[in-house]
This record gives C-alpha cells, structure tokens and sequence, in this order.
C-alpha cells in the first residue's frame, strides 16, 4: 500500500528564511505521480507540483524549489526567501501508475512565516 | 465563475437533519470527487464520478448519499450525520481518471458541523 509521511506537522520562520518541508513517499509501483499542493486559510488546495517517477530533475519556478530523490524515497519542497504569503497548510501526495484519482495524501505541514 | 465552486461554506446541522452540499465546476472536465478532510488526519477520498458514474466509493457509510447529474455538478447529501462527520469537505474535479498526468482542481471546501 502506498504512503505518505509529512514529519513536519509544524514550523514557524521568520521572513526571508529558507524553509524546506519534508515529503517521504512510500510505494510499490515503479510508475507513480507525486505532488505537491498548497492549503491557504481560505480551504481550496492549489496544486503547486506534478513529477512523475522517471524524472528525477529538480525543478524551480520562482522562489519554490523541489529536491526528488528516488533513493531515499524524498520530495522536498524548498521555499527560499520565505514570506508571509506562503503561510498555509502544505500537502504532498501520491498516486500509482494509471489510478492518477486515487491520491494518498500526507498529513500536511502547517508553515507559518512571521514577519 | 471559474474554477470549482462549493455551498454552502458553512454549515451547522443536527443529527436528525437532511442537508446537501453542492459542487459546480466550470472548467470542462469529465470527473469530479468528494474529498473529507478532518483535524489532523490526511485527506480522505469519498468517491468519484467519471462522466456522471460513479466509479468509486471508498467504504463511506450510508449516511452519506453523493449524486452527479451531469459532469459540472455534484451533490451529497447528508442525513442522521453523527458528530465525528464533522469536518471539511472538499470537492475537486480533474479531466478523466485514466491519465496519471491529470491534475485535480480543488474547490474551497463546506465546512460541517454536526450537533
């Protein structure tokens, strides 16, 4: 069965920190899908990242970076110069090979950035 | 509107009650699903619609009654809910179930409370 930790529940920076939230994916299928999705105060998620398992580039747009490591099974979510705008509720999660609905979310991690 | 779009954001009922929640997309996409998400536990699928049939119900009680009458609207419909029903629910809607590379668009959430 596939799984996802977050082990960050929360974490509190300061403005203009680097912040990185941890995503651990666990999974049988040597085809699957893993994203990341943001959860502001308002409730909607929006959708931040879809990598699928055979491309291991780490990609950036903006101040948002992503770290995949099939090795360690990791998707990182880097965000550099943090500010108070980010402050949400991140969610990584992942889906197997051809059921793309079946997302297996993580438990989220609260970031909140202070000014 | 754009996007997809939830009423009511709130809602308060009592465990006798009947009540419905709507979900209304406007992207053009032929799938749709109920998402729970409750206070520290990962987002839940409730079930899924691909071109109005339903194609998934992940053991939700019966107490529980979804209805799709066409691809850019679905309900669920609430009766005898018991307090722990209480949380967030989300509805999302993505083009199809068969490519892994669709990406699910969330709405904002009706937020439940059963007394």
């Amino acid at each position: 069965a596939q799984k996802v930790t977050q082990a960050q529940t929360e974490i509190s920076v300061v403005e203009k920190e680097d912040v990185t939230l941890d995503c651990v994916y666990e999974t049988r299928d040597t085809t699957y899908y893993l994203f990341w999705y943001k959860q502001p105060p308002s409730g909607e998620l929006v959708f931040l990242i879809r990598r699928n398992s055979f491309d291991e580039q780490n990609e950036i747009s903006g101040r948002y970076s992503w770290n995949f490591q099939k090795s360690t099974s990791s998707f990182n979510f880097t965000i550099t110069a943090s500010q108070v705008v980010d402050s949400a509720v991140y969610f990584c999660a992942l889906s197997e090979g051809g059921s793309n609905y079946k997302l297996t979310f993580g438990k989220g991690t609260l970031l909140t950035v202070n000014p | 509107e754009t996007g997809v779009t939830q009423t009511p954001r709130h809602l308060v009922m009592g465990m006798t009650n009947k009540k419905s929640l709507k979900c209304e997309q406007h992207l053009g996409h032929n799938a749709m699903y109920w998402y729970k998400q409750s206070a520290k536990k990962p987002l839940e699928l409730m079930f899924v619609y691909n071109f109005k049939e339903q194609t998934e119900n992940n053991s939700v009680p019966s107490r529980f009654s979804p209805e799709c009458p066409n691809s850019s609207h679905l309900f669920l419909h609430l009766h005898t809910l018991q307090p722990e029903d209480s949380a967030l629910y989300l509805c999302a809607s993505s083009q199809g179930v068969s490519s892994g590379a669709n990406v699910l668009t969330f709405g904002a959430g009706s937020r439940l409370t059963v007394l």
